[in-house]
C-alpha cells in the first residue's frame, strides 16, 4: 500500500497566523487525496478532496477562503489554515485512495496537531 | 451510504478474542463492508472488507450474515496494541476514489 507523510507532526500558532500542512505520498502518485479534521473524543470529519490539477471538492460547511487546498502535483497535496483561530485547533490528516481494488481502502498519513493560541 | 450503528465500547483480554459487532441494516445490494481502525493520535488503518462472504486476512476476520444486515470483525488473539477505536463503514467501490463517511466507531480496549 502507499506511505502516507504529512509535515508537520505538530504546530502551535499564534491567533491571526496562516498555517501550512503538507500531506506526502511517497511512493504512490495520487490524482485524489482526502482532508479530514478530528476534534477531541470526536469521529473524523471529511473536510475536501484535493484533485490534482484541479480545484479541490469542499464538504458542506467548509470554507473554501479558510481552509486552502493546493495540490500541484502527484505526490503532494498542501492544506493551509487561513487566519487560524483557536476553534480551528485540531488533528489534521490527510488519505490517499487506492488505485485498485480495493477502492475505499485508504492510506492515512499519521496526522497533524494544530494548536492555536 | 448505509447507516452502520455500533457499540460504543468494548472491552477485551489480551490473548482472548475481540468480536466487534456492526449493524447495516439498510445496507444495498452493491455495497462493501468496511472496517478501519484508529490507534489514538495517529491515522487510520484499513483492516479488511467484504461483500457478502466471510473474509480472513493477516489482522482480522470478518464475518457477515447472510442477509448482510449486520457483520462482525474478529481479532482472533487480541493484544493490548489493538487498543484502538474500530470504524464500521458501508459504502460502494467507485474506481476514483470514493469520501468515507466515518461514524463514531467502537473504542475497543484490551486489558492485561
Amino acid at each position: 500500500g502507499a506511505v502516507v507523510s504529512q509535515h508537520p507532526s505538530w504546530v502551535i500558532c499564534k491567533s491571526g497566523t496562516s498555517v501550512k500542512i503538507e500531506c506526502r505520498s511517497l511512493d504512490f502518485q495520487a490524482t485524489t487525496m482526502f482532508w479530514y479534521r478530528q476534534f477531541p473524543k470526536q469521529s473524523l470529519m471529511l473536510m475536501a478532496t484535493s484533485n490534482e490539477g484541479s480545484k479541490a471538492t469542499y464538504e458542506q460547511g467548509v470554507e473554501k477562503d479558510k481552509f486552502l487546498i493546493n495540490h500541484a502535483s502527484l505526490t503532494l497535496s498542501t492544506l493551509t489554515v487561513t487566519s487560524a483561530h483557536p476553534e480551528d485547533s485540531s488533528f489534521y490528516i490527510c488519505s490517499v485512495p487506492n488505485r485498485t481494488p480495493p477502492y475505499n481502502e485508504q492510506f492515512f498519513g499519521p496526522g497533524t496537531r494544530l494548536t492555536v493560541l | 451510504d448505509a447507516k452502520t450503528t455500533q457499540p460504543t465500547s468494548m472491552d477485551c483480554a489480551e490473548g482472548r478474542a475481540a468480536n466487534l459487532p456492526c449493524n447495516h441494516s439498510t445496507i444495498s445490494g452493491n455495497e462493501y463492508v468496511y472496517w478501519y481502525r484508529q490507534i489514538h493520535s495517529q491515522g487510520p488503518q484499513y483492516i479488511i472488507h467484504g461483500l457478502k462472504n466471510n473474509e480472513t486476512n493477516e489482522m482480522a476476520s470478518l464475518i457477515i450474515t447472510e442477509d448482510r444486515k449486520s457483520s462482525t470483525l474478529i481479532l482472533p488473539h487480541a493484544t493490548l496494541r489493538d487498543t484502538a477505536v474500530y470504524y464500521c463503514i458501508v459504502r460502494v467501490e467507485e474506481t476514483s476514489g470514493s469520501r468515507l463517511t466515518f461514524g463514531e466507531g467502537t473504542q475497543l480496549t484490551v486489558n492485561p
